[in-house]
């Protein structure tokens, strides 16, 4: 099987740079997506296809990736930004897919 | 507006089955990819399952390879899970998900395998 490694959490203060990253041997062929997930709640989809933003999403919330990293960023951190996210892409020709294990970003 | 309702969740002894349905509405369900996503109590989420546009292709995680199996009925705008030899550890809030990007979800139906 094929794994995606994110850091299990990370802190930041409101105002500052957050950066998640997830590492999986196929991201330099593979897309990334980046989920958010609230506490009791739907994940919400932040990140498309490594650095799309969909509808809605603020724009302090950016993607790359380079090699086997991808990395979601949240420029300007804010307390309703706190949350697990999650990385997800696809391997073995695209028909199977893995989520990241989640970081859990606490803002304060 | 795009709907997602799963339903079939319940309480079930190790070794018995259920049965999940998502309807879908608000999208031409036909030519999507559908997808279910589970997350036990506490923990990260777990791709499960995807299902082609026309059933004709399959996929699922190894964990439950051989004991699941997911269909969809495209006459009825909806996708299933069947849930075989259940494990305590298949316990989780099982999602159903517009396959690709997932930016389609349901609210989840629980299962709970337990003696």
């Amino acid at each position: 099987s094929y794994e995606l490694t994110q850091p299990p959490s990370m802190s930041v203060s409101p105002g500052q740079t957050a950066r998640i990253t997830c590492s999986g041997d196929l991201l330099p062929k593979k897309y990334v997506y980046w989920y958010q997930q609230k506490s009791g709640q739907v994940p919400v989809l932040v990140m498309s296809e490594d650095n799309k933003r969909p509808s809605g999403i603020p724009e302090r919330f950016s993607g790359s990736s380079s090699g086997t990293m991808a990395t979601l960023t949240i420029s300007g951190a804010q307390v309703e930004d706190e949350a697990d996210y999650y990385c997800y892409s696809s391997y073995d020709s695209g028909d199977l897919w893995v989520f990241g294990g989640g970081t859990k970003v606490t803002v304060l | 507006e795009v709907q997602l309702v799963e339903s079939g969740g319940g309480s079930v002894q190790p070794g018995g089955s259920l049965r999940l349905s998502c309807a879908a509405s608000g999208f031409t369900f036909s030519r999507y990819w559908m997808t279910w996503v589970r997350q036990a109590a506490g923990k990260g989420l777990e791709w499960v399952a995807n299902i082609k546009e026309d059933g004709s292709e399959k996929f699922y995680v190894d964990s439950v390879k051989g004991r699941f199996t997911i269909s969809r009925d495209n006459a009825k705008d909806s996708l299933y899970l069947q849930l075989n030899s259940l494990r305590a550890e298949d316990s989780a809030v099982y999602y159903c998900a517009r396959s690709g990007d997932l930016v389609y979800w349901g609210q989840g139906t629980l299962v709970t395998v337990s003696s």
